[in-house]
């Protein structure tokens, strides 16, 4: 069963404007992690934001947030002035014990 | 430390034949994952090991493939006889043993192409 669901395929924003990305997820384990990286045209997988299901306050890095809302299941990323290079596939992923599953992704395109 | 390196890095190769990629994880990361990932879809979990035990397959990975990580260091993952359905992008990761917690990190993947 898929426990990882981003509902846009794609997202448009335009440069220095703010954007949200959307993920739900589905679990009945307490202790679990959420993640979010990015996937740039090149390929690499990079880290972006970690939010533990126990932690009290949305997790922040730099101009990425996590808005987690535990009882929706939902973990959003939102980008604060988004940039040209923000434009890449990013990724949700779960962890429960020891592995880790991801969404479908969503492709962002950042306009000048 | 080089971080998370996989070999090779590209891979042709005929249907019917086999395949093996190999990971050399980040050196203090016990736990170590395999994905595939095709173009526009989101890495698909294969397995994972912590420490030379593999402690999750997918249900989705058929007989053909079979992962190792038998000194608790490298891993390689063989696929025999590949079909076209093969083709993909091979993802690499570690990560250290924390409940939760622990971003993983990737290599830049070993990419197949079965004719």
């Amino acid at each position: 069963a898929q426990k990882i669901t981003q509902t846009q395929p794609g997202m448009f924003v335009q440069e220095k404007e703010a954007v949200t990305l959307d993920c739900t997820y589905d679990t009945s384990d307490p202790s679990y992690g959420l993640f979010w990286y990015k996937q740039p045209s090149s390929g690499e997988m990079i880290f972006l934001i970690y939010q533990g299901s126990y932690d009290q306050q949305n997790a922040t890095e730099g101009r990425y947030s996590l808005n987690f809302q535990k009882a929706r299941k939902s973990a959003n990323l939102v980008i604060s002035a988004s940039q040209l290079g923000d434009s890449a596939m990013y990724f949700c992923a779960m962890r429960e014990g020891g592995d880790m599953r991801f969404g479908a992704g969503t492709r962002l395109t950042v306009k000048p | 430390d080089t971080g998370v390196s996989q070999d090779p890095r590209h891979k042709i190769t005929k249907r019917g034949q086999n395949v093996t990629f190999r990971c050399d994880p980040i050196s203090e990361h016990n736990r170590l994952y395999w994905y595939r990932q095709t173009l526009g879809q989101g890495p698909e979990f294969l397995t994972y090991f912590q420490n030379e035990a593999q402690l999750e397959k997918s249900r989705l990975l058929s007989d053909r493939f079979s992962a190792e990580r038998p000194k608790g260091s490298f891993s390689t993952l063989e696929i025999q006889r590949t079909e076209q359905g093969d083709s993909a992008m091979y993802l690499c990761a570690s990560s250290r043993d924390r409940r939760g917690a622990g971003e993983l990190f990737f290599g830049e993947g070993s990419r197949l192409t079965v004719l």
